[in-house]
């Protein structure tokens, strides 16, 4: 079946870096677009962007350009979110989502989910 | 802010029915992009509730329902349950935003 499995918590100080994984499992890994939200504590959903496991290409949604960077793994099916010069404001539950774009799935939707990790920027 | 702007929280007593409002834009639900809804369940991920303005994904009771009008969307619920007490998203498309957006939620609680 399809999974997304998220790295553990991470606890770090304002100005570090931060690496959360997404590794994949129960479908082609290259056919589905990989998103990434986030989920302040007590606050809704922010879409925070996608990349393409076929092409690699990144897409950052406003807000998310500079400090966050997406990367993939393809030959052990995992997708990365690098957070740079973390602040406070940062600390949140980032999760992965599947895009399905057609196909056996509903399309134009986040179909499958991460569990979350949360990232945590405290002094 | 949102782009998709819903109220922020709905109640109900077991049984009732409640309806969710997302309210757009002409630069989303009102250009014609689709309209999903997912169910988060605090301390849990999002579950994908509603595809395509309407439709139920395999294991969705049918208590749920949505629908869109002009720059507008609606999620209802029927015979609440204890079970749906939870934070519901709509999220679209945006053409101004060059790709998704969420609503910024609404939490529902079962009297």
């Amino acid at each position: 079946q399809v999974q997304l499995v998220q790295s553990g918590s991470e606890l770090r100080k304002p100005g570090a870096s931060v690496k959360v994984s997404c590794k994949a499992s129960g479908y082609s890994f290259t056919n589905y677009g990989l998103n990434w939200v986030r989920q302040a504590p007590g606050q809704g959903l922010e879409y925070m962007g996608w990349i393409n496991p076929n092409t690699g290409k990144p897409t950052y949604a406003q807000g998310f350009t500079g400090r966050f960077v997406f990367s993939l793994d393809t030959s052990v099916n995992t997708a990365y979110l690098q957070i740079s010069s973390l602040k406070p404001g940062d600390t949140a539950v980032y999760y992965c989502a599947r895009y399905c774009s057609g196909g056996n799935c509903y399309s134009g939707t986040f179909d499958y989910w991460g569990q979350g990790t949360l990232v945590t920027v405290s002094s | 802010q949102s782009v998709l702007t819903q109220s922020p929280s709905v109640s109900g007593a077991p049984g009732q029915r409640v309806t969710i409002s997302c309210s757009g834009s002409s630069s989303n639900i009102g250009a014609g992009y689709d309209v999903h809804w997912y169910q988060q369940v605090p301390g849990t991920a999002p579950k994908l509730l509603i595809y395509g303005n309407k439709n139920r994904p395999s294991g969705v009771p049918d208590r749920f329902s949505a629908s869109t009008s002009g720059t507008s969307a609606s999620l209802a619920i029927t015979g609440l349950r204890a079970e749906d007490e939870a934070d519901y998203y709509c999220q679209s498309s945006d053409s101004s935003r060059s790709g998704w957006v969420f609503g910024g939620g609404t939490k529902l609680t079962v009297l």
